[in-house]
C-alpha cells in the first residue's frame, strides 16, 4: 500500500514568492492534517480536513497561508507571499477517523 | 493549551545499556499519549500509544497521570535505536501536540 506522499521534497524560494505545496494521504483516509517543523521548535498542528471541509484550522499562522482539499482526496498548501520565518519542514498526515496518523516525508521549504 | 515537554535534546548511550527517554505533559483533562519516531532518511511513523500499553521493539511507556510523564523506556539499547524520538499528545480533538523531541544515540 502507497503511503503518504507529499511533492516537492524540497522547495527553495524568494521571499515574496509563492509556493504550493502537494500532499497525497493514503486512498480511504478521510482525515487529512497539515504539521509544520520550524528550525529549533517542535513540530506543530496547522490544520485538518474531513474529506473536503476545514474540520479545525486553528493552526494556520496567518492569511498567506491557504488549504484546500478539493474533492476529498489530494490537498495543497499555498504560502503567498512566502516570509523568510515560513522556512521549515511542512509534514502531511491521513488517518481513518481518530486511529493512527500516517505521515508523509514533509517538504522542505527554505525561503531566502 | 496542552503542552509536551522532552528535556533532553540529544540522549547518548552504550550499546545494551538501559535507555529512558522523558516526556512531561500538561494538560487538565485525559490526554491520549503517543511516542513517534524517526530514523536517519525516513518518516514519522508511531513507535506506540499509550492505551495499547504494548511493547514495540522492546520498547515501553507507562502514563503516570499523577507525575504526567509519559517516559520511554528500552532496557539494552541497540545500534538501530538510534534516531529522533518525539513525544505527542492528543486531548479533545484529532491534533497532535508534539514535544521537540529527543535525539537517541546508540554508541556501538
Amino acid at each position: 500500500e502507497a503511503g503518504v506522499t507529499q511533492f516537492p521534497s524540497h522547495s527553495v524560494i524568494e521571499k515574496g514568492q509563492t509556493v504550493t505545496l502537494r500532499c497525497d494521504p493514503i486512498s480511504g483516509h478521510d482525515n487529512l492534517y497539515w504539521y509544520r517543523r520550524v528550525m529549533g521548535k517542535e513540530i506543530k498542528f496547522l490544520l485538518h480536513f474531513v474529506k473536503e471541509s476545514k474540520q479545525d484550522e486553528s493552526g494556520m499562522p496567518n492569511n498567506r497561508f491557504l488549504a484546500e482539499r478539493t474533492g476529498g482526496t489530494y490537498s495543497t498548501l499555498k504560502v503567498q507571499p512566502a516570509e523568510l520565518e515560513d522556512s521549515g519542514v511542512y509534514f502531511c498526515a491521513s488517518s481513518q477517523m481518530g486511529y493512527e496518523q500516517f505521515f508523509g516525508p514533509g517538504t522542505r521549504l527554505t525561503v531566502l | 493549551a496542552q503542552r509536551v515537554t522532552q528535556p533532553e535534546k540529544l540522549l547518548s548511550v552504550f550499546k545494551g545499556a538501559p535507555v529512558e527517554l522523558k516526556c512531561n505533559y500538561s494538560y487538565s483533562g485525559s490526554p491520549e499519549l503517543f511516542w513517534y519516531v524517526q530514523y536517519s532518511r525516513q518518516r514519522l511513523q508511531l513507535l506506540l500509544r499509550h492505551i495499547s500499553r504494548e511493547s514495540i521493539k522492546g520498547f515501553t511507556a507507562d502514563l503516570n497521570k499523577g507525575e504526567t510523564s509519559f517516559h520511554l523506556k528500552k532496557p539494552f539499547a541497540q545500534e538501530e535505536d538510534s534516531a529522533m524520538y518525539y513525544c505527542a499528545l492528543r486531548a479533545g480533538s484529532y491534533q497532535l501536540t508534539f514535544g521537540k523531541g529527543t535525539k537517541l544515540s546508540v554508541i556501538p
